[in-house]
Order: C-alpha cells, then structure tokens, then sequence
C-alpha cells in the first residue's frame, strides 16, 4: 500500500525559504521507473505542477520557478525534499505530493497523493 | 507551456444524468492526458490516464477519450458521490500542466 505524507511549517515569512518534506511507504525511490513529484493548489486555484525526481536522480522543475526550487530525496528515509526561496504571499498554496507512474512512451501519471499541507506566506 | 483549457467550467446535473467534460490543449498532446477527481479539502485522485485507461478501482462509469487536442470524460450515469471537481493534466511535455477544473454539482 502506497502512502505519502507532507510535513513542513504552514507559516512562513516573505523572503524566506520553505522546506518541505514527503515521507513515503509502499515503495523505493532506488526502484527503477518510481518518481515522486510536487504540486501546489493555490486556494480557490488550478493544481500547478512544481517539480518531479526520478529513482535516477534525474530532476525537472517548472521554468518559471526553476532558480527557486531544489528537489532532492533521501533514499535510506524513504524522503523527498522540496525546498523554495524567497517565498511570496503568491506563494501560499496547498503543497501536495504524489507518486508517479507511468509507461515505456514517457507517459506520467500521479497515481497516489499525500494529503496536502497548506502554507501560508504572511509576514 | 501548453495550455488546457476545460469546458464548462462548472456543470449540474441530475443523478442518473450522462456527463461529459471537455479539455483542449493549446497544442497536439497526443494520449499523454489524465483525469482527476477532487473533492473539498481533499487530494486529487486519479481517474484516467493515457487519456482513456481507467485506474484500478475507479467505476466503470467513467471513460475517458480522445487524442491529439481534444480529450473528454464522461460519467455514464451520475451518482451522488461524484460531485467534485474534475482536472485534466497534460505529461507531454515540462511543464507539466493543468487544466482549470470543473465543478460538478447535482441538479
């Protein structure tokens, strides 16, 4: 059984950097094919994909943020980390991530989501 | 980016009704598209991917099709329990995006 659980702070300043943490279960980031990725739905918002990070190590982010996000895992802990700089009040969001899936023609998917943890960017 | 723009943006409907829900992409995707489910205060979950294969244990009532820009879910027979918002997103290409979502209500 595939589990993912966010954990962070649900307040953070302008400015400041938000690291935040994805403990899972049901399955190994040093399996080939497993990713773990991060989404973020501002209140009343669209979902809006940030970052994904493959068994390889290989990373992607979304340009618009990329010199803000750093994605890294934690294979012995079973973790995937996000951390974003310089955070806004745009920023506050429900932070969501999710197990992803997907085929030999690259198709993604993200089949499992943690239950979210709403960060709030006020000063 | 590419772009996913859904129709409507909200819809009601009676139960038993027949539902569908329209997302175009801004440019051809082919079958990288899926669907998801959300309810209030909850994650999404998973209904569709490849555009039209359904993930274990979602109802057979829905089905998911199309290819290239336009893509669509529909719910055979509406049931109570599926008032949510429904998303399409596309794995094409980085960034990976969104539509806006649908809000389904019943009539």
């Amino acid at each position: 059984q595939i589990t993912l659980k966010e954990s962070g702070p649900t307040l953070v300043k302008p400015t400041q950097t938000l690291t935040l943490t994805c403990t899972f279960s049901g399955f190994s980031l040093s399996t080939s094919g497993v990713g773990v990725g991060w989404i973020r739905q501002p209140p009343g918002k669209a979902l809006e994909w940030l970052a994904l990070l493959y068994w390889d190590d290989d990373k992607s982010y979304r340009p618009s943020l990329n010199n803000r996000l750093t994605i890294t895992k934690d294979t012995s802990k079973n973790q995937v980390v996000l951390t974003m700089t310089n955070m806004d009040p745009m920023d506050t969001a429900t932070y969501y991530c999710a197990h992803r899936n997907g085929d030999v023609y690259s198709r993604n998917w993200f089949d499992y989501w943690g239950q979210g943890t709403l960060v709030t960017v006020s000063s | 980016d590419i772009q996913m723009t859904q129709s409507p943006s909200s819809l009601s409907a009676s139960v038993g009704d027949r539902v569908t829900i329209t997302c175009r992409a801004s440019q051809s995707i082919s079958n990288y598209l899926n669907w998801y489910q959300q309810k209030p205060g909850k994650a999404p979950k998973l209904l569709i991917y490849a555009a039209s294969t359904l993930q274990s244990g979602v109802p057979s009532r829905f089905s998911g099709g199309g290819s290239g820009t336009d893509f669509t879910l529909t719910i055979s027979s509406l049931q109570p329990e599926d008032v949510a918002s429904y998303s399409c997103q596309q794995s094409y290409s980085t960034p990976y995006t969104f539509g806006q979502g649908t809000k389904l209500e019943i009539k």
